[in-house]
């Protein structure tokens, strides 16, 4: 079975920091590209980050691009996202999500069940 | 950078079609691909390359795309379509991924 499971989220201080972990299973993690999308609470969603499979090229949203941090242990079939200098506006549930083909810059086939960031004093 | 505008919301009865829209500057010559969001759960790819359907997917489920719009429409609605649905595409200019912002159908 396809799966990615995430894990790390947690409440932290504004201006501290976290590292998400996303373990995938089910297929074989180097030959796709990983992305992070989050979704702030009732709101809609956003990409934050994606990963090529070499993890040789890595891409960020402006609004975290100088803060988060992707990548990527094909030995052990993890993404991380490294998040420093949090702010309120990063509290959201970011999921882990898998790109459909080989290609990139693709569809997410395969989404993870999400872990969840609060930033808040 | 790309915008994609949804309606917020779209009603239908139990057993009708609906049209959920997707607008963007050309997006007719882009892929569009939508997911399915039921509160609590995680995000579910419906239709990808903007008109074909996952394994698994209802074939009541299709889109299309031509000049500023992108359309997903469901057949024959049932209770259990009723959720939140976001379309994406990628931004060749900045290489990022780009969502709309969500379109809440509603099955009276």
């Amino acid at each position: 079975e396809v799966q990615l499971v995430e894990s790390g989220g947690d409440l932290v201080q504004p201006g501290g920091s976290l590292r998400l972990s996303c373990v995938a299973s089910g297929f074989t993690f180097s030959n796709f590209a990983m992305s992070w999308v989050r979704q702030a609470p009732g709101k809609g969603m956003e990409w934050v980050s994606a990963i090529s499979g070499s993890g040789g090229n890595t891409y960020y949203a402006d609004s975290v691009k100088g803060r988060f941090t992707i990548s990527r242990d094909n030995s052990k079939t993890t993404v991380f996202l490294q998040l420093n200098s949090l702010r309120a506006e990063d509290t959201a549930i970011y999921y882990c999500a898998k790109d459909l083909t080989l290609g990139g810059h693709d569809a997410f086939d395969i989404w993870g069940q999400g872990t969840m960031v609060s930033v808040s004093s | 950078s790309y915008l994609l505008t949804q309606p917020p919301s779209v009603s239908v009865a139990p057993g009708k079609t609906a049209r959920i829209t997707c607008a963007g500057n050309n997006i007719g010559t882009k892929s569009v691909h939508w997911y399915q969001q039921k509160p609590g759960q995680a995000p579910v790819l419906v239709i990808f390359y903007s008109s074909d359907r996952p394994s698994g997917i209802p074939d009541r489920f299709s889109g299309s795309n031509s000049g500023n719009t992108a359309t997903l429409t469901i057949s024959r609605v049932e209770a259990g379509d009723e959720a939140d649905y976001y379309c994406q595409v990628w931004d060749t200019s900045t290489v990022h991924r780009i969502f709309g912002g969500g379109t809440k159908l509603t099955v009276l």
